[in-house]
């Protein structure tokens, strides 16, 4: 099975940097997608680590270490529409398809 | 064409109704998924369908049942549902076992 933990709430302030932690535990995956999901809408893609270290795009970073179990989300220069639930994912991969989504992190970006 | 559709939007229904969901996406992906996700939850996986086949079926009750027509269309179709199978309904799509791409969802209310 797999276990994914993630902080239930965090709360920044426009224009600083926030960073999301995601530790798992798991048999084994492919991957580990972030997603965007705002209130009342669908998850969006952010990011997709499948090797170790970290991956840009932008104001968003995502990293990844396999031996510590763990993640992060790096968000810079955040803006108000920043806010919004930030969920890890773990990729099953092997041909299942499957992505088991942690709980999510409820980021509020205050002025 | 690069979203996933979804619908209705909104749907309400007694106990006793038929009603069912539809999805549709034209980016070629092979993939499909039914997620459940209630609020403040992360999105629970129902159905997979790789190339127009059931794949997965998480444990979902047989008041939910699933149908590919072809590759670009996902239903389900709900009968005797029950007020706690009120939830956001999303559909996704994806090229293999890489990122989904979600729909906007249906907010489906059981009275």
């Amino acid at each position: 099975g797999q276990n994914i933990d993630q902080p239930t709430e965090m709360t920044a302030t426009e224009g600083a940097i926030v960073q999301i932690n995601c530790t798992y535990q798991t048999s084994g995956f492919n991957g580990l997608f972030w997603y965007q999901q705002h209130a009342g809408e669908a998850p969006t893609f952010l990011s997709y680590n499948v090797l170790d270290g970290l991956e840009e795009k932008g104001r968003f970073s995502s990293f990844l270490s396999r031996s510590k179990g763990y993640s992060y989300l790096l968000l810079k220069e955040l803006q108000m529409k920043d806010s919004a639930s930030y969920l890890c994912a773990l990729d099953a991969g092997a041909g299942s398809y499957q992505l088991t989504f942690g709980k999510g992190t409820k980021l509020s970006v205050i002025p | 064409d690069t979203e996933v559709t979804q619908t209705p939007k909104h749907l309400v229904m007694g106990m006793t109704n038929k009603k069912s969901l539809k999805c549709e996406q034209h980016m070629g992906h092979r993939a499909m998924y039914w997620y459940k996700q209630k609020a403040k939850k992360p999105p629970e996986l129902m159905f997979v369908y790789s190339y127009e086949k059931l794949s997965i079926n998480e444990s979902v009750p047989s008041r939910f049942s699933p149908e590919c027509p072809n590759s670009s269309l996902l239903n389900l179709h709900l009968h005797a549902l029950q007020p706690e199978d009120s939830a956001l309904y999303l559909c996704a799509s994806s090229q293999g076992e890489n990122e989904q791409f979600f729909g906007p969802g249906t907010r489906l209310t059981v009275l």
